[in-house]
């Protein structure tokens, strides 16, 4: 069965400081792998997702993530914050046909100003 | 209108009580889901239906049933509540793929 693991619960950066979340996932084919954003008292986001082909993908609101097959790794990323992007993250996998979705447990970022 | 509706938004319940929460969704999509959130675990998936005739049991079922009632409508059951179900409750839908899930806006659920 595919699981997602975010190794930090909570990551603090400065505004306009770069942003990297780790996300590592366990499954046995190639995954489709997504990031989602939880804004305080919101439903979840799609950021971006990962289903083949270039490992570099591009999302909404400037963020991306890079597919490592070597290291069971997508790895979400931002060069620069902003105060709005505070906020939960999760990474999720999934798979085609009879595969659910799965979510890590989340990774809650704070932005100093 | 939302792509995926949850109501109630917002319940507070005692213990022993049933309570249903319900789910649809525009989409057209056959997959459903319902996960819970609590802070630090994540969402958990708790039941999922790949089309009105599939039921599955997620990592959590125990102490939760669901329904589906027809493609768009899919609803969660507490039989009977108790103080650890509280949480924020989640229904998504996705294609066959799972190119994408959808979800609702959440159902804080709160029993006494």
């Amino acid at each position: 069965a595919q699981s997602v693991t975010q190794p930090d619960i909570h990551i603090t950066v400065s505004e306009g400081a770069s942003l990297e979340l780790r996300c590592n996932y366990s499954y046995g084919a190639t995954p489709y792998l997504f990031w989602y954003v939880q804004s305080p008292g919101q439903g979840l986001q799609l950021l971006l997702k990962y289903f083949s082909g270039d490992t570099l993908v591009q999302g909404i609101k400037g963020f991306e993530a890079e597919f490592k097959r070597s290291q069971s790794s997508f790895n979400l990323r931002k060069p620069s914050v902003h105060w709005s992007d505070a906020a939960e993250y999760f990474c999720a996998v999934a798979g085609g046909g009879a595969q659910k979705l799965v979510f890590g447990q989340g990774t809650r970022l704070t932005i100093n100003p | 209108d939302a792509d995926v509706t949850q109501t109630p938004r917002n319940r507070i319940t005692k213990t022993g009580k049933r309570i249903m929460l319900e789910c649809s969704q525009t989409k057209g999509h056959d997959r459903m889901y319902w996960y819970r959130q609590d802070p630090g675990l994540g969402l958990r998936l708790i039941y999922y239906s790949f089309d009105v005739k599939d039921i599955n049991k997620g990592e959590i079922s125990d102490g939760y049933s669901v329904s589906r009632q027809a493609q768009a409508k899919f609803s969660l059951s507490l039989e009977s509540a108790i103080p650890n179900q509280t949480a924020l409750y989640f229904c998504a839908t996705s294609d066959w793929l799972n190119t994408e899930a959808f979800f609702g806006q959440g159902t804080r659920l709160t029993v006494v």
